[in-house]
């Protein structure tokens, strides 16, 4: 299974944009990488997923290096709403569809 | 509004009781899944299901028990057979699995907790 790496914890200002790292060497071809946050005591809300070009929505966009081992989100416009924890999934293949959730990055956006 | 539904936002387990914890989806989705969350910690996937009348066990299946009776439905169901049941259950639906390109959608959850 691909395992991500993410840091701890990190602080953003509010309206500068947060760039949160995901690290995912061993990712295999065909596994895409999906982004998810979650606001203490709810669900956790899908924000973006790709496979090799960069994507943008709404929400974020999404940096995928060539290689494909690792990745940015970037939240352009940080607001005190986004301050969550952050993960990023490596979504396993004809598996159930089983989203392994690590121990995510706590971002904090400060006024 | 098409979503996710979970229902009740607690609950309480007395000792040696089973409890039933509800997941609705009217997003026509086939596939349903169950994960618990524990403090801190990141999801674990409990059961799934990609179609009615069929589920398959994940990671930490026992003590526990689902149906998939109807498309929008899966409960969830806690024997007393979990030793540790106090936690944060999640229910997420998908329009299918098995596949690359399937986005899961969560509920807001339940938090279960034993007197």
């Amino acid at each position: 299974d691909a395992k991500t790496t993410q840091p701890t914890s990190m602080d953003c200002a509010e309206g500068r944009a947060a760039n949160l790292p995901c690290n995912h060497s061993t990712i295999s071809g065909n596994e895409y990488v999906y982004w998810y946050r979650q606001i203490h005591s709810q669900g956790p809300q899908y924000i973006i997923h790709g496979l090799k070009n960069n994507e943008t929505n709404e929400m974020a966009s999404l940096i995928i290096t060539e290689d494909r081992k690792s990745s940015t989100l970037i939240l352009p416009h940080a607001t005190l709403r986004d301050t969550a924890v952050y993960y990023c999934i490596v979504v396993i293949y004809n598996q159930g569809g089983k989203l392994i959730f690590g121990q995510g990055t706590e971002l904090s956006v400060k006024p | 509004d098409g979503g996710i539904t979970q229902s009740p936002k607690y609950l309480f387990r007395k000792e040696g009781q089973n409890v039933t914890l509800s997941c609705e989806q009217n997003l026509n989705h086939d596939a349903m899944y169950w994960y618990r969350q524990d403090p801190g910690q990141g999801l674990r996937l409990i059961y799934y299901s990609q179609i009615v009348n069929d589920f398959q066990k994940g990671d930490i299946a026992e003590g526990y028990s689902v149906s998939r009776e109807k498309k929008e439905s899966f409960p969830l169901t806690v024997t007393s057979a979990q030793k540790n049941p106090t936690a944060f259950y999640l229910c997420a639906s998908s329009i299918r699995t098995g596949g690359v390109k399937e986005t899961q959608y969560f509920g807001p959850g339940t938090r279960l907790l034993v007197l």
